[in-house]
């Protein structure tokens, strides 16, 4: 069975800090991973997404993940945080192997990141 | 093109009673799913709908039901409400291809007294 673990369920850096959010994932089939991002009192929004075409994936707002086989992680990253950045950051792996039919995501617990000026 | 619509986007109920939740999805997406987000459990997918038949299940039980229509639409049925059913539902539809990304829409959230 599909799973993702995020380390470190809140991060705090300074307006202008690397973001680094954690992502582990586990997958008995090639996987497919996301990231999506959550406001306060909103749906989720997809930041990127990897499907096997290259291991650096870029997207939205100025982040990007990379994709690491050998060590079963997909950690977000952006090189200078805003404050617009404050948000709950979730990682996604799809449950439904390539030769199944639809789709169904197992996400992780969410981190938390807060961005002080 | 619009985004995924739901709605009521608020409602409260008393334990015992049943709900029902919609979901209009992005045009042209003929899949629709479910998920359930709680602070203790997190973001849970409930079950998914294509072609008006369910496609893919989680692991809820029987009270959690869903359909689709013919357009796409969607609803979400739980009966028998329990204190532990509050939550933020969310719906999620993506093209007919598979693994393909969901687009999430702002979510039902349902409080049960």
């Amino acid at each position: 069975a599909q799973s993702v673990t995020q380390l470190g369920s809140h991060v705090s850096v300074s307006e202008g800090a690397l973001v680094l959010l954690r992502c582990n994932y586990s997958s008995s089939v090639p996987p497919y991973l996301f990231w999506y991002v959550q406001y306060p009192n909103q749906g989720l929004q997809l930041l990127l997404k990897y499907t096997s075409a290259a291991t650096l994936v870029k997207g939205i707002n100025g982040f990007e993940a990379e994709f690491k086989k050998s060590e079963t992680s997909f950690h977000l990253t952006k090189p200078s945080a805003h404050m617009s950045d404050a948000a709950e950051y979730f990682c996604a792996v799809s449950d439904v192997g390539p030769d199944q039919a639809g789709t169904a995501l197992i996400f992780g617990k969410g981190t938390t990141l807060s961005v002080s000026s | 093109k619009a985004g995924v619509t739901q709605t009521p986007r608020y409602l409260i109920k008393t334990r015992g009673q049943q709900v029902t939740l919609s979901c209009s999805p992005i045009s042209g997406h003929r899949s629709v799913s479910w998920y359930q987000q709680t602070p203790g459990q997190g973001l849970q997918f409930l079950f998914e709908y294509f072609s008006e038949t369910q496609r893919n299940k989680g692991n809820f039980p029987g009270r959690f039901s869903g359909r689709q229509f013919s357009n796409s639409r969607s609803e979400m049925n739980v009966s028998t409400l329990e204190l532990g059913d509050s939550a933020l539902y969310l719906c999620a539809s993506s093209l007919e291809k598979r693994r393909e990304t969901q687009y999430f829409g702002p979510g039902t959230r349902l409080l049960v007294l």
